[in-house]
């Protein structure tokens, strides 16, 4: 069975940084794009970021409103995705969901909170 | 970016009837799209992608059609457990973008 697991979400102050893991089980990580999608009441449904494969050069794309601030990267022998977030700020509170990538997004983690306020 | 429209925020329907969700594309995504449900309390489930392949363990009761820019989500058959949010999304290019969603609600 797969399995995406999120932890790292919490409060944090404005301009802040958090870091957000996502461990994967039951399917082979290192074979998969990854990608992290965030969800708010304002917004709707919002893709972050994704990560391609070590045969990809670990190719990585973000979202225009993330570029700069955040960094996706993978650890294959953990089967651990990451989140680095930095220059935090309110618009970047809601629910974060790690999720791998098969032509859609085909499995979604549980997904971890992110409060961004002071 | 393109933007995907479901012009229905809510829509009604019975048990047994069949309800059909719309999706427009502010351009041309041949058939790169996908719908998924989201359950009160739950992540989002991949239901259809390139616009009609069910997902694995998916009933038939869906049914996903459409290409370049207009794109259906049909349910037959509605039942009880259907209540949920339906959203599409494309993914044909970066970034992929998501409709707003259309609440199904269940009379």
């Amino acid at each position: 069975e797969v399995k995406l697991e999120e932890s790292g979400g919490g409060l944090v102050q404005p301009g802040g940084s958090m870091k957000l893991s996502c461990v994967a089980s039951g399917f082979t990580f290192s074979n998969y794009w990854m990608s992290w999608v965030r969800q708010s009441p304002e917004k709707g449904l919002e893709w972050v970021a994704e990560i391609r494969l070590k045969s990809d050069n670990y190719g990585t794309h973000y979202a225009e409103s993330v570029k700069g601030k955040f960094t996706i990267s993978r650890d294959d022998s953990k089967s651990r995705l990451y989140l680095q977030m930095n220059s935090l700020r309110a618009e970047d509170t809601g629910i974060y969901y790690c999720i791998r990538l098969v032509y859609a997004m085909d499995h979604w983690g549980q997904g971890t909170s992110v409060t961004v306020s002071s | 970016d393109i933007v995907m429209t479901q012009s229905h925020k809510f829509m009604s329907t019975s048990v047994g009837d069949r309800v059909s969700i719309t999706c427009k594309a502010s351009q041309d995504v041949s058939t790169a799209v996908a719908w998924y449900q989201q359950k009160p309390g739950q992540s989002p489930k991949l239901l259809i992608y390139w616009a009609s392949t069910r997902h694995t363990g998916v009933p038939d009761r869906f049914t996903g059609s459409g290409s370049g820019t207009d794109f259906t989500l049909t349910i037959s058959n509605v039942q009880a457990e259907d209540l949920a949010l339906y959203y599409c999304q494309q993914h044909y290019f970066t970034p992929f973008t998501f409709g707003s969603g259309t609440k199904l609600e269940i009379k």
